[in-house]
C-alpha cells in the first residue's frame, strides 16, 4: 500500500508570491490534515479536509487555504507568502470516520514540502 | 482546547542508558495518544500509539509508553538506547471525537553519545 505523498518536495519562492501544495493520501482514507513545522513554533495544525469538506481549522490566516477533491487528493494553498511562511508543511491521511476509534483515528504523515521563501 | 507538554527539550546520553521523556497533556474527554520520532533529515514516523485498554504499549525499535490517566501522562520509555536513537521525538494527542486535529507537544531532541 503506498503511502502519503507531497508534491513537490521543495519549494523556493519570493514574497508576495503564491503558492500550492498538494497532498495524495494513502487510498481510502478520507481525511487529510495539514500541519506546518518550524524550528520557532515546532508542528502546527492548519486544517482538515474529509470528504472535501474542511472539518477543522486552525489559527492561521486567511492567506492559508486548502480544499480537497473528490479522489480525496487535497491541495493547500498559501497567498502573499510572508518570510515566516518558510517552513515544513506536512499532510497526514486518516480513515477520519467521526466517532470512530482506534485505526479509524491513526494519522499516516507524508514526507513533507519544505518551502523557502525569500 | 488540547494543550500537550513535553518536559526536556534536548536530553543527552551515552549508549546502553535507559531513556525517559515525559509527556503531558490537556484535554477534558477521551483522547488518542502518539509518540513520533523524526530521524535527521527525515520524516514522522509513528514509534507507539495508545487509543485504549492495556495503557502499557509497546512500539517499534523498543519503545514502550505508559498512560497514566489519572496524571495526563504518557512517557516514553527505552531500557537501553543506542546512537541510532539520535532524532527528535514528539508526543501528541487528539480527541477520541475529533481525530483529524492532533496537537503536538514542542519536541525533545535526544543526542546519543557513542
Amino acid at each position: 500500500k503506498a503511502g502519503v505523498t507531497q508534491t513537490p518536495r521543495y519549494l523556493i519562492k519570493t514574497r508576495g508570491q503564491q503558492v500550492t501544495l498538494s497532498c495524495s493520501p494513502i487510498s481510502g482514507h478520507r481525511s487529510v490534515s495539514w500541519y506546518q513545522q518550524t524550528p520557532g513554533q515546532g508542528l502546527q495544525f492548519l486544517f482538515e479536509y474529509f470528504s472535501e469538506t474542511q472539518r477543522n481549522k486552525g489559527n492561521f490566516p486567511g492567506r492559508f487555504s486548502g480544499r480537497q477533491f473528490s479522489n480525496s487528493r487535497s491541495e493547500m494553498n498559501v497567498s502573499t507568502l510572508e518570510l515566516g511562511d518558510s517552513a515544513l508543511y506536512l499532510c497526514a491521511s486518516s480513515l477520519g470516520l467521526a466517532g470512530g476509534v482506534g485505526t479509524y483515528n491513526e494519522q499516516f504523515f507524508g514526507p513533507g514540502t519544505r518551502l523557502t521563501v525569500l | 482546547a488540547q494543550s500537550v507538554s513535553q518536559h526536556n527539550h534536548h536530553v543527552i546520553l551515552s549508549e546502553a542508558a535507559s531513556l525517559e521523556l515525559g509527556c503531558n497533556y490537556s484535554y477534558g474527554g477521551t483522547v488518542n495518544l502518539f509518540w513520533y520520532v523524526q530521524y535527521p533529515g527525515q520524516h514522522l514516523q509513528l514509534l507507539l500509539k495508545y487509543f485504549s485498554g492495556d495503557p502499557l504499549v509497546k512500539g517499534i525499535k523498543g519503545f514502550e509508553a505508559e498512560f497514566i490517566k489519572s496524571k495526563f501522562s504518557f512517557n516514553l520509555r527505552k531500557p537501553s538506547v543506542q546512537w541510532s536513537d539520535t532524532a527528535e521525538y514528539f508526543c501528541a494527542v487528539n480527541a477520541a471525537t475529533n481525530a483529524g486535529k492532533s496537537t503536538f507537544g514542542d519536541g525533545t531532541t535526544l543526542t546519543v553519545k557513542p
